[in-house]
C-alpha cells in the first residue's frame, strides 16, 4: 500500500526534552511537509523539503528542526526551545511543490498528538 | 496573517439537503484551490480541487465554485449524508509559493 506513515500516534514529552516525530512515505514524492494544528486553528507550516538534503523553514519553524537524508523520510524534532509544543502534528507529501509548475494536492499522514507533561 | 479564511466555524445541515461551505482568500497570486476533509485525530484527506482558470469543478456529490473577482470559493455537497460530518479545510497555493495555505476549517454536522 502506498501512503504516509507517522509514528508514534501519541507522544508525551517532559519539559526540557527533545522529541522526534517520524514520517515515512512510499509514494515516491519529492516534496514533504510538516504542519501543526492547534484547536480552532488551521494547519500551519513548520518546515518543508523539496528534495533530499534540502529543507526550508515555514511560517512557525522556531523551536523545530528537520532532516531529509532520504527521499522517503522527513523526521521532525521538537526541541526544548519550542515554548508551546502541545499540538497535533501532521506530515504530508506531494509529487512536487505546489506552484512549481505543478498544482498537486498534498497527501497527509494520520498525525501525531504531542503532549507536554 | 491569515490569507485563507473560513469565517463559519460550524455548520449544521439536515440529511438530504445541500451543504454549502465558504472560503475567502486575500492573496491574488493564489491559482489553485483545494478542499480537504478531516475526522478527529486523523490526517486530512483530499476531496476536490479547482484551478483558477475554471469557475466550477464537479465530482459526484461535491462541487467547488470559484469566483476570482470576489476571491471566494465554495464547496457544495448535495445531497448531504451523515458520513459527511467532519471538519472541512479550504487550502490554496500560489504559482510562486511553496506549500498549501490552509483556512481554520468549518465543522460540518449532518443530522439524520
Amino acid at each position: 500500500d502506498g501512503g504516509i506513515t507517522q509514528s508514534p500516534k501519541y507522544l508525551f514529552r517532559k519539559e526540557g526534552q527533545n522529541v522526534t516525530l517520524s514520517c515515512e512515505q512510499n509514494l515516491n514524492h519529492d516534496a514533504m511537509y510538516w504542519y501543526r494544528q492547534d484547536p480552532g486553528q488551521g494547519l500551519r507550516l513548520i518546515y518543508y523539503s523539496q528534495i533530499v538534503n534540502d529543507f526550508q523553514k515555514g511560517d512557525i519553524a522556531e523551536g523545530y528542526s528537520v532532516s531529509r537524508e532520504k527521499k522517503e523520510s522527513f523526521p521532525l524534532t521538537v526541541t526544548s526551545a519550542q515554548k508551546n509544543p502541545t499540538a497535533f502534528y501532521l506530515c504530508a507529501s506531494s509529487i512536487d511543490v505546489p506552484g512549481q509548475g505543478g498544482s498537486t494536492e498534498a497527501f497527509f499522514g494520520q498525525g501525531t498528538r504531542l503532549t507536554v507533561v | 496573517d491569515q490569507q485563507v479564511k473560513q469565517n463559519s466555524p460550524s455548520l449544521s445541515v439536515q440529511e438530504g439537503r445541500i451543504s454549502i461551505l465558504n472560503c475567502d482568500y486575500t492573496n491574488s497570486m493564489f491559482d489553485y484551490f483545494l478542499w480537504y476533509k478531516k475526522y478527529p485525530a486523523e490526517g486530512p484527506t483530499f476531496l476536490i480541487s479547482i484551478s483558477s482558470i475554471k469557475d466550477k469543478n464537479e465530482d459526484g456529490r461535491f462541487t467547488v465554485f470559484l469566483n476570482k473577482s470576489a476571491k471566494h470559493l465554495s464547496l457544495h455537497i448535495v445531497p448531504s449524508q451523515p458520513g459527511d460530518s467532519a471538519v472541512y479545510f479550504c487550502a490554496a497555493s500560489a504559482i510562486s509559493g511553496y506549500a498549501l495555505n490552509f483556512g481554520k476549517g468549518t465543522s460540518l454536522l449532518v443530522t439524520p
